[in-house]
């Protein structure tokens, strides 16, 4: 079955430090993959999807991410984390029409 | 990007009764909503898929006469919790496909409390 994982529960960040989230996906076709973000209480905002084309998506909040097919990676990164990025990331990925698959989460702490 | 509101955001209701939860596309019309399901510090887990004039798929484990779901036009889904007990409570998400993309758009989210 197609899955999503995302390796670490949990990441503590300095503020203006760089952030990297991990986030691997399953072999099949090509997926479409998303990066969602969900603060406390929230619901989920979409930050950048992948569907084909350059490898290298933009999103927004100044984050980015880096589909590389050879590691079956879509890890999201950011060069400077300011303390409201603080929040649960999510990767999830879709094939066709059919719900998104996604990973379990990775939990965003900022400290100043 | 495309618009998801649902409603009521929060509801507490007494054990037994039944509530209403409805997600509605703002700005498009999507012939395929989700529902989720988030328990505390856990990622989404899919309900069911919502078609518009058919009925809904439901995944195993979740039981359609327990969680209704009404997908009446191309801009509204409704989910109902039947008979709800302390159990259901949770945070339910929708989501709808947002026009020729595959992309997803949520809804905000309704928490829901049942005493």
């Amino acid at each position: 079955a197609q899955s999503v994982t995302q390796p670490d529960i949990h990441i503590t960040v300095s503020e203006g430090a760089s952030l990297e989230l991990r986030c691997n996906y399953s072999y099949g076709a090509t997926p479409y993959l998303f990066w969602y973000v969900q603060s406390p209480g929230q619901g989920l905002q979409l930050l950048l999807k992948y569907f084909s084309g350059d490898t290298l998506v933009q999103g927004i909040k100044g984050f980015e991410a880096e589909f590389k097919r050879s590691q079956s990676s879509f890890n999201l990164r950011k060069p400077s984390v300011h303390w409201s990025d603080a929040a649960e990331y999510f990767c999830a990925r879709i094939s066709g029409n059919t719900p998104l698959v996604f990973g379990k989460g990775t939990r965003l702490s900022v400290i100043a | 990007g495309a618009v998801v509101s649902q409603h009521p955001s929060r509801v507490i209701c007494k054990s037994g009764t039944s509530v209403k939860i409805e997600c509605r596309s703002l700005d498009f019309q999507a012939t395929t909503m989700f529902w989720y399901r988030q328990f505390p510090k856990k990622s989404l887990m899919l309900m069911a898929t919502s078609n518009e004039g058919s009925k809904a798929t439901y995944e195993q484990g979740v039981e359609k006469d327990k969680f209704l779901i009404n997908h009446a036009s191309l801009t509204l889904s409704t989910l109902t919790v039947t008979s709800a007990h302390p159990e259901d409570s949770s945070f339910y998400i929708c989501s709808a496909n947002g026009g020729l993309e595959e992309t997803q758009y949520f809804g905000p989210g309704t928490r829901l409390l049942v005493l």
